[in-house]
Protein backbone atom coordinates (compact mmCIF):
# COMPACT_ATOMS: atom_id res chain seq x y z
CA UNK A 1 0.00 0.00 0.00
CA UNK A 2 1.11 3.22 -1.37
CA UNK A 3 2.09 5.89 1.78
CA UNK A 4 3.03 9.30 1.11
CA UNK A 5 4.90 11.48 3.83
CA UNK A 6 6.23 14.86 3.66
CA UNK A 7 8.62 16.51 6.16
CA UNK A 8 8.66 18.99 8.26
CA UNK A 9 4.97 19.66 8.80
CA UNK A 10 5.37 23.18 9.57
CA UNK A 11 8.23 25.39 8.81
CA UNK A 12 8.58 29.29 9.29
CA UNK A 13 11.19 31.09 7.68
CA UNK A 14 12.31 34.77 6.80
CA UNK A 15 11.78 36.45 3.55
CA UNK A 16 14.81 35.94 1.10
CA UNK A 17 15.71 32.16 2.11
CA UNK A 18 15.79 28.85 0.05
CA UNK A 19 14.12 26.49 1.19
CA UNK A 20 13.84 22.57 0.67
CA UNK A 21 10.71 20.87 1.23
CA UNK A 22 10.81 17.10 1.23
CA UNK A 23 8.09 14.15 -0.17
CA UNK A 24 8.73 10.52 0.68
CA UNK A 25 6.85 7.19 -0.53
CA UNK A 26 6.93 3.69 0.06
CA UNK A 27 6.21 2.07 -3.62
CA UNK A 28 8.51 3.11 -6.41
CA UNK A 29 6.65 2.02 -8.74
CA UNK A 30 5.13 5.55 -9.80
CA UNK A 31 3.74 7.08 -12.89
CA UNK A 32 3.98 10.33 -11.69
CA UNK A 33 4.43 12.89 -9.01
CA UNK A 34 2.96 16.47 -8.61
CA UNK A 35 3.65 19.30 -6.17
CA UNK A 36 0.51 21.35 -5.32
CA UNK A 37 0.29 24.46 -3.32
CA UNK A 38 -3.27 25.18 -1.44
CA UNK A 39 -3.88 28.00 0.27
CA UNK A 40 -6.48 28.52 3.26
CA UNK A 41 -10.50 27.27 2.60
CA UNK A 42 -8.97 26.71 -1.17
CA UNK A 43 -8.59 24.50 -3.66
CA UNK A 44 -4.90 22.69 -5.01
CA UNK A 45 -2.83 24.20 -7.40
CA UNK A 46 -0.35 22.39 -9.73
CA UNK A 47 2.88 23.72 -9.58
CA UNK A 48 4.81 21.11 -10.55
CA UNK A 49 4.63 17.26 -12.67
CA UNK A 50 7.23 14.89 -13.04
CA UNK A 51 6.52 12.24 -14.50
CA UNK A 52 8.16 8.63 -13.70
CA UNK A 53 10.91 8.89 -16.62
CA UNK A 54 12.09 12.37 -15.23
CA UNK A 55 14.45 13.43 -12.68
CA UNK A 56 13.35 17.20 -12.41
CA UNK A 57 11.51 19.60 -13.50
CA UNK A 58 11.63 23.59 -12.68
CA UNK A 59 9.26 26.50 -12.99
CA UNK A 60 10.27 30.27 -11.98
CA UNK A 61 11.99 30.19 -8.59
CA UNK A 62 10.21 26.44 -8.18
CA UNK A 63 12.40 22.75 -8.90
CA UNK A 64 11.64 19.46 -8.23
CA UNK A 65 13.08 16.32 -8.17
CA UNK A 66 12.25 12.98 -8.41
CA UNK A 67 14.80 9.96 -6.94
CA UNK A 68 12.12 6.84 -7.52
CA UNK A 69 14.64 4.33 -6.12
CA UNK A 70 15.01 5.97 -2.73
CA UNK A 71 11.29 6.85 -2.84
CA UNK A 72 11.87 10.91 -2.55
CA UNK A 73 11.16 13.81 -4.13
CA UNK A 74 11.98 17.38 -3.03
CA UNK A 75 10.64 20.99 -3.99
CA UNK A 76 13.00 23.60 -3.69
CA UNK A 77 11.84 27.10 -3.46
CA UNK A 78 14.64 30.06 -4.45
CA UNK A 79 14.08 33.24 -2.79
CA UNK A 80 11.29 32.71 -0.61
CA UNK A 81 8.18 35.55 -0.20
CA UNK A 82 5.52 36.09 2.13
CA UNK A 83 3.42 35.17 -0.92
CA UNK A 84 4.90 31.66 -1.12
CA UNK A 85 3.13 31.21 2.57
CA UNK A 86 0.63 28.39 1.71
CA UNK A 87 0.62 24.30 2.39
CA UNK A 88 2.17 22.45 -0.04
CA UNK A 89 1.70 18.88 -1.07
CA UNK A 90 3.04 15.85 -2.96
CA UNK A 91 1.13 13.57 -4.28
CA UNK A 92 2.31 10.20 -6.30
CA UNK A 93 0.04 8.27 -9.38
CA UNK A 94 0.93 4.36 -9.23
CA UNK A 95 1.44 1.53 -9.08
CA UNK A 96 0.02 0.10 -11.91
CA UNK A 97 -3.55 -0.97 -11.50
CA UNK A 98 -4.30 2.31 -9.93
CA UNK A 99 -5.25 5.46 -11.04
CA UNK A 100 -5.46 7.32 -7.78
CA UNK A 101 -3.54 9.71 -6.38
CA UNK A 102 -1.69 9.81 -2.74
CA UNK A 103 -1.17 12.87 -0.98
CA UNK A 104 0.86 13.44 1.86
CA UNK A 105 -0.76 15.38 4.48
CA UNK A 106 1.64 18.85 3.53
CA UNK A 107 3.67 20.65 5.00
CA UNK A 108 2.68 24.43 6.24
CA UNK A 109 5.46 27.39 5.03
CA UNK A 110 5.04 30.62 6.32
CA UNK A 111 7.45 32.95 4.86
CA UNK A 112 8.02 36.14 7.09
CA UNK A 113 8.58 39.44 5.91
CA UNK B 1 -11.70 27.91 -20.67
CA UNK B 2 -11.50 28.81 -16.91
CA UNK B 3 -10.48 25.31 -15.31
CA UNK B 4 -12.37 22.74 -13.10
CA UNK B 5 -15.65 24.46 -11.99
CA UNK B 6 -17.25 23.00 -8.86
CA UNK B 7 -20.83 23.95 -7.29
CA UNK B 8 -21.82 24.88 -4.80
CA UNK B 9 -18.98 26.51 -3.37
CA UNK B 10 -21.12 26.14 0.32
CA UNK B 11 -23.58 23.84 1.46
CA UNK B 12 -25.01 23.21 4.84
CA UNK B 13 -27.40 20.30 5.17
CA UNK B 14 -28.97 18.44 8.19
CA UNK B 15 -28.16 15.33 8.77
CA UNK B 16 -30.03 12.52 6.96
CA UNK B 17 -30.92 14.83 3.95
CA UNK B 18 -29.30 14.37 0.44
CA UNK B 19 -27.07 16.84 -1.10
CA UNK B 20 -25.63 16.49 -4.72
CA UNK B 21 -22.26 18.35 -5.78
CA UNK B 22 -21.80 18.87 -9.64
CA UNK B 23 -17.92 19.10 -11.27
CA UNK B 24 -17.04 21.07 -14.49
CA UNK B 25 -13.66 19.50 -15.91
CA UNK B 26 -11.36 21.41 -18.30
CA UNK B 27 -13.19 20.61 -21.39
CA UNK B 28 -10.51 18.36 -22.91
CA UNK B 29 -10.09 16.47 -20.28
CA UNK B 30 -11.32 12.43 -20.10
CA UNK B 31 -10.12 11.66 -16.48
CA UNK B 32 -12.16 13.45 -13.73
CA UNK B 33 -11.20 12.42 -10.13
CA UNK B 34 -13.63 13.52 -6.92
CA UNK B 35 -11.17 13.59 -3.41
CA UNK B 36 -12.49 14.45 0.01
CA UNK B 37 -10.20 16.56 2.17
CA UNK B 38 -10.86 17.29 6.16
CA UNK B 39 -8.46 19.91 7.92
CA UNK B 40 -5.60 19.20 8.44
CA UNK B 41 -4.92 16.34 5.77
CA UNK B 42 -4.12 15.61 2.23
CA UNK B 43 -6.89 14.99 0.09
CA UNK B 44 -8.26 11.57 0.22
CA UNK B 45 -8.86 9.67 -3.30
CA UNK B 46 -13.30 9.39 -3.37
CA UNK B 47 -12.99 7.95 -6.94
CA UNK B 48 -12.10 7.84 -10.79
CA UNK B 49 -14.20 8.23 -14.32
CA UNK B 50 -12.46 8.03 -17.68
CA UNK B 51 -14.65 9.71 -20.04
CA UNK B 52 -18.16 7.89 -18.69
CA UNK B 53 -16.96 5.17 -17.12
CA UNK B 54 -16.11 4.96 -13.49
CA UNK B 55 -13.29 2.74 -13.02
CA UNK B 56 -11.94 2.81 -9.63
CA UNK B 57 -13.68 3.67 -6.30
CA UNK B 58 -11.86 4.25 -3.00
CA UNK B 59 -13.12 1.43 -0.20
CA UNK B 60 -13.80 4.36 1.64
CA UNK B 61 -16.93 5.17 -0.30
CA UNK B 62 -19.61 3.44 1.66
CA UNK B 63 -22.96 2.58 -0.32
CA UNK B 64 -24.20 6.36 0.47
CA UNK B 65 -22.37 7.93 -1.91
CA UNK B 66 -22.83 7.41 -6.05
CA UNK B 67 -21.05 9.40 -8.23
CA UNK B 68 -21.66 9.82 -12.22
CA UNK B 69 -20.34 11.09 -15.07
CA UNK B 70 -22.94 11.00 -17.91
CA UNK B 71 -21.49 11.26 -21.22
CA UNK B 72 -18.20 12.00 -20.00
CA UNK B 73 -18.42 15.68 -19.70
CA UNK B 74 -19.74 17.02 -16.02
CA UNK B 75 -19.55 14.65 -13.13
CA UNK B 76 -21.99 14.99 -9.75
CA UNK B 77 -21.33 13.70 -6.30
CA UNK B 78 -24.16 12.42 -4.17
CA UNK B 79 -24.52 11.63 -0.61
CA UNK B 80 -27.39 10.23 0.66
CA UNK B 81 -28.77 10.32 4.31
CA UNK B 82 -25.48 12.60 5.37
CA UNK B 83 -23.84 12.19 8.80
CA UNK B 84 -22.16 15.19 10.40
CA UNK B 85 -18.79 13.00 9.85
CA UNK B 86 -19.30 13.32 6.40
CA UNK B 87 -18.34 17.26 6.79
CA UNK B 88 -15.28 17.85 4.67
CA UNK B 89 -13.84 20.05 1.48
CA UNK B 90 -14.95 17.68 -1.53
CA UNK B 91 -12.59 18.77 -4.41
CA UNK B 92 -12.71 17.62 -7.96
CA UNK B 93 -9.73 17.29 -10.09
CA UNK B 94 -9.30 16.68 -14.28
CA UNK B 95 -6.50 15.88 -16.60
CA UNK B 96 -6.06 13.68 -19.91
CA UNK B 97 -3.69 11.53 -20.93
CA UNK B 98 -2.57 12.73 -25.16
CA UNK B 99 -0.44 9.38 -25.13
CA UNK B 100 3.16 10.84 -23.74
CA UNK B 101 1.69 10.40 -19.71
CA UNK B 102 -0.45 11.91 -17.97
CA UNK B 103 -0.85 15.71 -17.34
CA UNK B 104 -0.99 17.94 -14.39
CA UNK B 105 -4.11 17.22 -12.50
CA UNK B 106 -6.69 20.52 -12.05
CA UNK B 107 -8.22 20.84 -8.88
CA UNK B 108 -11.81 23.28 -8.30
CA UNK B 109 -11.76 25.41 -5.78
CA UNK B 110 -14.01 22.50 -3.88
CA UNK B 111 -17.36 22.26 -2.05
CA UNK B 112 -16.91 22.98 1.79
CA UNK B 113 -20.40 20.65 2.83
CA UNK B 114 -21.40 21.40 6.46
CA UNK B 115 -23.81 18.82 8.80
CA UNK B 116 -25.35 20.01 11.24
Amino acid sequence: KQEVTQIPAALSVPEGENLVLNCSFTDSAIYNLQWFRQDPGKGLTSLLLIQSSQREQTSGRLNASLDKSSGRSTLYIAASQPGDSATYLCAVRGPSGTYKYIFGTGTRLKVLA
Amino acid sequence: DTGVSQDPRHKITKRGQNVTFRCDPISEHNRLYWYRQTLGQGPEFLTYFQNEAQLEKSRLLSDRFSAERPKGSFSTLEIQRTEQGDSAMYLCASSSDPGQGETEAFFGQGTRLTVV
